[in-house]
C-alpha cells in the first residue's frame, strides 16, 4: 500500500519566514510532485522532480524552490513567505512511465499553510 | 503549456440520477486523461483513466469517453449515491506531469 506523508497537517507563519515543508514517500517512486490548492482554482503544480538532485519548474514556480536529496524525499521551500501562499499544499509521487505508460500519482494528505 | 477546462464547476443532482462532468483540453498531443476525487478533508485519489487509444472505459457505475478530434472528455457517473459526494478533477498529460482542471463540486440530493 503506497503511503505518501507530509511532516504538517497545519502549519501558522508570519510574513517573511522561510518554510519548509517535507514530503516522503515509501514506495521508491522516482517522481514527486508539489502542489498548492486553492478554492476555484483546483491543484496547480508548483515544482516536480523525476530523480535525485533532479527538479523542473511547473506553473507557479515564483517564490518557492525544492530539494530533492534522497529518492524517498522531496521538500518545499518557501525562502520569504508571503500573505498571498496561504494555501493548501499537496505532494504527489508516482513510477516514472515509459513511453506512452503513464502512472497513477498518489497524493500525501496535505499541508494547510496560513501565512499571517 | 497544456491547458484544460472543466465545466460545470458545481453540480447538484437527485440521488440515483446520473451526473456528468465535461473537460476540454488545448495540447493534441497529450495521451492520457486521469480523473481524481478527493472527498471532503481527504486527499484526491484516482478512480478512472483513459488513453487516448480508447474512446470510452467504464468501471461499474462510472465511465469516462474520450473524443480526440474534438479535444473533449467526460466522466459519466450513473445511479448516483450519497458517497459520490466530493470534488472531481479531470486531467491531461503527455508525460509524467498531469495538468489538472480546476474541479466539479458534486452534490448528491437525498
Amino acid at each position: 500500500d503506497v503511503k505518501v506523508t507530509q511532516s504538517s497537517r497545519y502549519l501558522v507563519k508570519r510574513t517573511g519566514e522561510k518554510v519548509f515543508l517535507e514530503c516522503v514517500q515509501d514506495m521508491d517512486h522516482e517522481n514527486m510532485f508539489w502542489y498548492r490548492q486553492d478554492p476555484g482554482l483546483g491543484l496547480r503544480l508548483i515544482y516536480f522532480s523525476y530523480d535525485v538532485k533532479m527538479k523542473e519548474k511547473g506553473d507557479i514556480p515564483e517564490g518557492y524552490s525544492v530539494s530533492r536529496e534522497k529518492k524517498e524525499r522531496f521538500s518545499l521551500i518557501l525562502e520569504s513567505a508571503s500573505t498571498n501562499q496561504t494555501s493548501m499544499y499537496l505532494c504527489a509521487s508516482s513510477f516514472l512511465g515509459a513511453w506512452n505508460i503513464h502512472n497513477e500519482q498518489f497524493f500525501g494528505p496535505g499541508t494547510r499553510l496560513t501565512v499571517l | 503549456g497544456e491547458n484544460v477546462e472543466q465545466h460545470p464547476s458545481t453540480l447538484s443532482v437527485q440521488e440515483g440520477d446520473s451526473a456528468v462532468i465535461k473537460c476540454t483540453y488545448s495540447d493534441s498531443a497529450s495521451n492520457y486523461f486521469p480523473w481524481y476525487k478527493q472527498e471532503l478533508g481527504k486527499r484526491p485519489q484516482l478512480i478512472i483513466d483513459i488513453r487516448s487509444n480508447v474512446g470510452e472505459k467504464k468501471d461499474q457505475r462510472i465511465a469516462v469517453t474520450l473524443n480526440k478530434t474534438a479535444k473533449h472528455f467526460s466522466l459519466h457517473i450513473t445511479e448516483t449515491q450519497p458517497e459520490d459526494s466530493a470534488v472531481y478533477f479531470c486531467a491531461a498529460s503527455k508525460d509524467d506531469k498531469i495538468i489538472f482542471g480546476k474541479g466539479t463540486r458534486l452534490h448528491i440530493l437525498p
